[in-house]
């Protein structure tokens, strides 16, 4: 069925470093792709998001770039802060993120030390 | 513009008893979809609502769950009678053209 595989589970980096993270996807009519930030006890937050005709996307220190042909997308967090600090989750859908299901990753615990 | 509202905020159940998880959507989105993460895992998909209808329950886990979304504006998840296995967190979220709003969730646990 659909999956999407992510890693790491967990990343720990200090202040200013950059973080990866990778994701998977197993159906090859998913065509959008957001990045969801949750802070503890708070809602899943759309950080970034690409669609499946462009390769890479960039907003100030965050970007994501995407591999359709190996069913491979990445975010990128540069210059890393404390409050960046959360669970990250990839997701992947169809309909160009205007409809269906999406189908996320395990998720990401990202600390960022001080 | 007023976000998507979940109710309540936590709940703590008896095994065997009935509860019911409230969305409110954004005004406007025809598209609500209800998903669950349990205690360190994916969010994983219940189902999608289009307006009245239901577009997609594929991730419903049995008929232990009902959702219903009369007039197409709020849902409602009922679970009854609960297991221990459902307790997780229960988000909904809506869209229209553009990406997903999430609620808050409700946290349910379930003794």
């Amino acid at each position: 069925g659909e999956n999407v595989e992510q890693h790491p589970s967990t990343l720990s980096v200090q202040e200013g470093d950059s973080a990866v993270i990778k994701c998977t996807y197993s159906d090859s009519a998913s065509n959008y792709f957001p990045w969801y930030k949750q802070e503890l006890g708070k809602r899943p937050q759309l950080i970034i998001d690409i669609r499946s005709n462009v390769g890479e996307k960039k907003d100030q220190r965050i970007a994501v770039t995407l591999n359709k042909t190996a069913k491979h997308f990445s975010l990128h967090i540069t210059e890393t802060q404390p409050e960046d600090s959360a669970v990250y989750f990839c997701a992947a859908g169809g309909s160009g993120g205007r409809g269906g299901k999406l189908i996320f990753g395990q998720g990401t615990e990202l600390s960022v030390k001080p | 513009e007023a976000g998507v509202t979940q109710f309540p905020s936590h709940s703590v159940i008896e095994k065997g008893q009935t509860v019911t998880l409230r969305c409110d959507p954004i005004s406007g989105h025809d598209n609500l979809y209800w998903y669950r993460r349990v205690m360190g895992k994916e969010i994983k998909f219940l189902l999608h609502f289009v307006k009245e209808s239901k577009q997609d329950e594929s991730g419903m886990p049995n008929n232990r769950f009902l959702a219903e979304r009369t007039g197409g504006t709020y849902s409602t998840l009922k679970v009854q009678p609960a297991e221990l296995e459902d307790s997780g967190v229960y988000f909904c979220a809506s869209s229209q053209d553009g990406g997903y709003t999430f609620g808050s969730g409700t946290r349910l646990t379930v003794v």
